[in-house]
């Protein structure tokens, strides 16, 4: 069974529309981690969370914001969607804010 | 900054060749060193890790050596087969924080 859920697998938005991705860790891990993967740049570390408080954003832009109603939960919300934001978007986790990283499978968003 | 960088592109080798994927670091004191696995579809997984100088890490038999003299931690296979066509990372984990510094990713195909 994955540990790592991520949903949903696929979605297709439009330009300027605003998404949620969601992300849940059944690992008892302390930290969890959003991630960005396109053909422009392989793998990219968006934001780090520590018990729920956010520990480091590499991500410009403020469209980008993470969400943790749960200590097992970090949702990534993207406002106002543009086409570059196409991409897969990866939740990772770890015991605590260390190494190593287990990631989940991820979820596909194109924006047309 | 500290940084990873691993061979290019890639690599396009018969099943049981013999496989190597350079990995060349540059951080100050003792990374650890990590390499990562990731499947069409799925998330990157950690492979191994080695902390030391002249540690081996491996993993379904894949290694490397961490070679602090040569800042190198090299991924090694005697005899690839089709199931390990993959992308393969390299990354570290600096002494003074925990975000990882991922290589740019290398693409194994095995040719038919």
């Amino acid at each position: 069974d994955p540990k790592i859920i991520q949903k949903p697998k696929y979605l297709v938005a439009v330009t300027g529309s605003e998404k949620i991705l969601i992300c849940e860790q059944y690992l008892g891990h302390n930290a969890m981690y959003w991630y960005r993967q396109s053909a422009k740049k392989p793998l990219e570390f968006m934001f780090s969370y520590s018990y729920q408080k956010l520990m480091d954003n590499q991500t410009a832009s403020s469209r980008f914001q993470p969400q943790s109603s749960k200590k097992n939960h970090l949702d990534l919300q993207i406002t106002a969607l543009k086409p570059d934001d196409s991409a897969t978007y990866f939740c990772a986790s770890s015991q605590d804010a260390g190494v190593p990283l287990y990631f989940g499978s991820g979820t596909r968003l194109t924006v047309l | 900054g500290d940084s990873v960088t691993q061979t290019e592109g890639q690599v396009a080798l018969s099943e049981e060749d013999f496989l190597t994927i350079h990995c060349n670091y540059s951080a100050s004191g003792y990374p650890t060193l990590f390499w990562y696995v990731q499947y069409p579809g799925e998330g990157p997984q950690l492979l191994f890790r080695a902390s030391r100088d002249k540690e081996k890490g491996s993993s379904r038999g894949f290694e490397a050596t961490y070679d602090k003299g040569t800042t190198s931690f090299h991924l090694r296979k005697a005899s690839v087969q089709e199931s390990d066509s993959a992308v393969y990372y390299c990354a570290l984990s600096a002494d003074s924080n925990y975000q990882l510094i991922w290589g740019s990713g290398t693409k194994l195909i095995i040719k038919p």
